[in-house]
């Protein structure tokens, strides 16, 4: 079936760096891609949805500068937090829908990424 | 506006007994429902979903939904379960486009007695 692979699956930086997690459809072209937040005990958040070869679509409340995404091919889209800081530590779950011939459009999620800012 | 309501936040059953989650949504076109499973500190896993076809449909791992448009719900059933069934169960309402968000419900966890 279709997999969606995200990378890395933990990472821990210094406040005020950047991080850059990676979302790659493995055996589907995905136009659309979607990236959540999950707090620890509570439900996934959608923080943007991410369109190949234009600019993602921000959730009210998002903010832009911080979390900026690249979809740069049908296979690949990327999240980068910037400036990083404490309150940014969370779990970050990528997502995409196979659309393809025949298929179901179900939305197949990435393992998460859980990113510890110290 | 869309919305997906679990109204349950901690269910705990005994092994074996029956359970049922439930889930009701508020969407405005012909709803993309799914149920999706997550053990602690892991991703999302499909149970199974619904968008036409017969109102009662079969997942992985022994679970069932029925989707019942008068009441506008999706609940999540298993005739038995078992000490592996702990963990977070979302459910999730969409519209069958690939551009579509998906919005979850704010999540049912699931114990198991022994």
């Amino acid at each position: 079936g279709a997999v969606v692979s995200q990378h890395p699956s933990r990472v821990i930086c210094k406040s005020g760096t950047s991080v850059k997690i990676e979302c790659r459809s493995l055996d589907f072209q995905a136009t659309t891609m979607f990236w959540y937040r999950q707090f620890p005990k509570q439900s996934l958040m959608l923080m943007a949805t991410s369109n190949e070869g234009s600019k993602a679509t921000y959730e009210q409340g998002v903010e832009k500068d911080k979390f900026l995404i690249n979809h740069a091919s049908l296979t690949l889209s990327t999240l980068t937090v910037t400036s990083a800081h404490p309150e940014d530590s969370s779990f970050y779950i990528c997502s995409a829908r196979d659309m393809g011939v025949g298929r179901t459009g179900e939305l197949f999620f990435g393992e998460g990424s859980r990113l510890t800012v110290l | 506006a869309q919305s997906v309501t679990q109204p349950d936040i901690h269910i705990t059953v005994s092994e074996g007994a029956s359970l049922e989650l439930r889930c009701n949504y508020s969407y405005g076109a012909t709803p993309y429902l799914f149920w999706y499973v997550q053990s602690p500190g892991q991703g999302l896993q499909l149970l199974l979903k619904y968008f036409s076809g017969d109102t009662l449909v079969q997942g992985i791992k022994g679970f069932e939904a029925e989707f019942k448009r008068s009441q506008s719900s999706f609940n999540l059933r298993k005739p038995s379960v078992h000490w592996s069934d702990a963990a977070e169960y979302f459910c999730a309402v969409g519209a069958f486009s690939s551009a579509s968000k998906i919005i979850f419900g704010s999540g049912t966890r699931l114990s198991i007695r022994p």
